[in-house]
């Protein structure tokens, strides 16, 4: 069973705070890893698909590292705002297979 | 791009009835689709996967005449929850993949599933 660890399980920031968050995986048989956005009440949004290490993303205030040979990466989340209030999941694919496998996800909350 | 729909959002049901959850991707033809289940403070959980036109492949320990998958047409898939029990109450969520570049997957908004 591939295990993905996602640190902390929640936390509350100050709005205009810089927050980041960490993703855990198998590094061995690396394929690629998803990061998600997921609001409450909402569909999962696709934020980055990073499949190369050392691979940097970024959208708008959001920004995610890769590190295959460690198997971890970051999502960053630069001046924080309410609106960034949701639940953060990552997943990878692991070689030979198409399903994701996902973690527990990091709940976070902006306080205004 | 890349919208999918689930119905319902929520049902409440009695212990022993049936359950259908539809997921339909809107705007684009889906090669694949998948169901999860998430309980309480855990991850989500894949229950199986279907394509259109055959049978789903369903992970271990899920019971395939529970759960029943028919995924009739490449934007319709429909998860049947047969005489449901409280254990089965959970949410569960459809996602939707067309082609295989980067294993992305659509996710439908999800349904929660209360058994009385």
């Amino acid at each position: 069973i591939l295990n993905v660890e996602q640190s902390p399980q929640s936390l509350h920031v100050q709005e205009g705070d810089s927050t980041n968050f960490t993703c855990s995986f198998p590094s061995s048989n690396f394929y690629a890893l998803h990061w998600y956005r997921w609001e409450t009440a909402k569909s999962p949004e696709a934020l980055f698909v990073m499949t190369l290490n050392g691979d940097e993303k970024k959208k708008g205030r959001i920004s995610a590292t890769l590190n295959t040979k460690e198997g971890y990466s970051y999502l960053y989340i630069k001046g924080s705002q309410p609106e960034d209030s949701a639940t953060y999941l990552c997943a990878g694919p692991w070689a030979g297979s198409y399903q994701l496998t996902f973690g527990k996800g990091t709940k976070l909350s902006v306080i205004p | 791009g890349a919208v999918v729909s689930q119905h319902p959002s929520w049902v409440i049901c009695k212990s022993g009835t049936s359950v259908k959850i539809e997921c339909r991707s809107l705007d684009f033809q889906a090669t694949t689709m998948f169901w999860y289940r998430q309980f309480p403070k855990q991850s989500l959980m894949l229950m199986a996967t279907s394509n259109e036109g055959s049978k789903a492949t369903y992970e271990q320990g899920v019971e395939k005449d529970k759960f029943l998958i028919n995924h009739a047409s490449l934007t319709l898939s429909t998860l049947t929850v047969t005489s449901a029990h409280p254990e089965d109450s959970s949410f569960y969520i459809c996602s939707a993949q067309y082609g295989t570049s980067n294993n992305e997957q659509f996710f439908g908004p999800g349904t929660r599933l209360t058994v009385l």
